[in-house]
């Protein structure tokens, strides 16, 4: 059973606001990441990291941005939210250090997100 | 680049059939790594399953099984007796062996929906 959290579930906001997505996990995994899945259900990587001070960009552009100050936590925010961004936002880790490429990404419950 | 085909978008059966989730994915890479992932309706992503490209082995956990054939580039995924909380949403998922390259590419899911 996996620990990763997400607040909030639900979030509508309006245009131009700044919003900040949460995600912690409590299994002390050093890889974060961050997907967005759009309505047509596709998965997409937009941010990740593999430890603390560690951010890239995934395979999708986007305009958000992330931090990486404390292994645990790993938030999401967007500076001026457009209706573009509305989406469903997961949060996932996995292991990291030595354990290499075969181990498992364990998701959070997700941030459903609307903009008006 | 690497690539994961779910070609049944949506698939409905009556409660206790049997049902075959097709996943079909590409890759250069010798050794990789296929996942199954269950997204019910609460939206979540939960780990069903992880395989290594070296293991060819059927799998079977409880009323799930997994046939891997590498011949053919598949991964498919088998309910026996389907129950109305297998309804959700499966993605069938591909990372790489290369350290630093853990990305997942996901297929785009295949919605199945029991109907009691």
């Amino acid at each position: 059973e996996a620990d990763i959290y997400q607040t909030p579930r639900y979030l509508v906001i309006g245009t131009g606001k700044k919003i900040t997505l949460e995600c912690s996990q409590t299994m002390g995994h050093d890889k974060m990441y961050w997907y967005q899945q759009d309505p047509g259900m596709e998965l997409h990587l937009i941010h990740y990291s593999y430890g603390v001070n560690s951010t890239e960009k995934g395979d999708l552009s986007s305009e958000s941005t992330v931090s990486r100050i404390r292994t645990e936590h790993f938030p999401l925010t967007l500076e001026s939210a457009r209706p573009s961004h509305t989406s469903q936002y997961l949060c996932a880790s996995s292991l990291g250090g030595t354990s290499g490429p075969q181990e498992t990404q364990y998701f959070g419950p997700g941030t459903r997100l609307l903009v008006l | 680049a690497q690539k994961v085909t779910q070609a049944q978008t949506e698939i409905s059966v009556v409660e206790k059939e049997d049902v075959t989730l097709d996943c079909v994915y590409e890759t250069r890479d010798t050794t990789y790594y296929l996942f199954w992932y269950k997204q019910p309706p609460s939206g979540e992503l939960v780990f069903l399953i992880r395989r290594n490209s070296f293991d060819e082995q059927n799998e079977i956990s409880g009323r799930y099984s997994w046939n891997f054939q590498k011949s053919t580039s598949s991964f498919n995924f088998t309910i026996t007796a389907s129950q109305v909380v297998d309804s959700a949403v499966y993605f069938c998922a591909l990372s790489l062996s290369n350290f630093g390259n853990e990305k997942l590419t996901f297929g785009t899911g295949t919605r199945l929906t029991i109907i009691p």
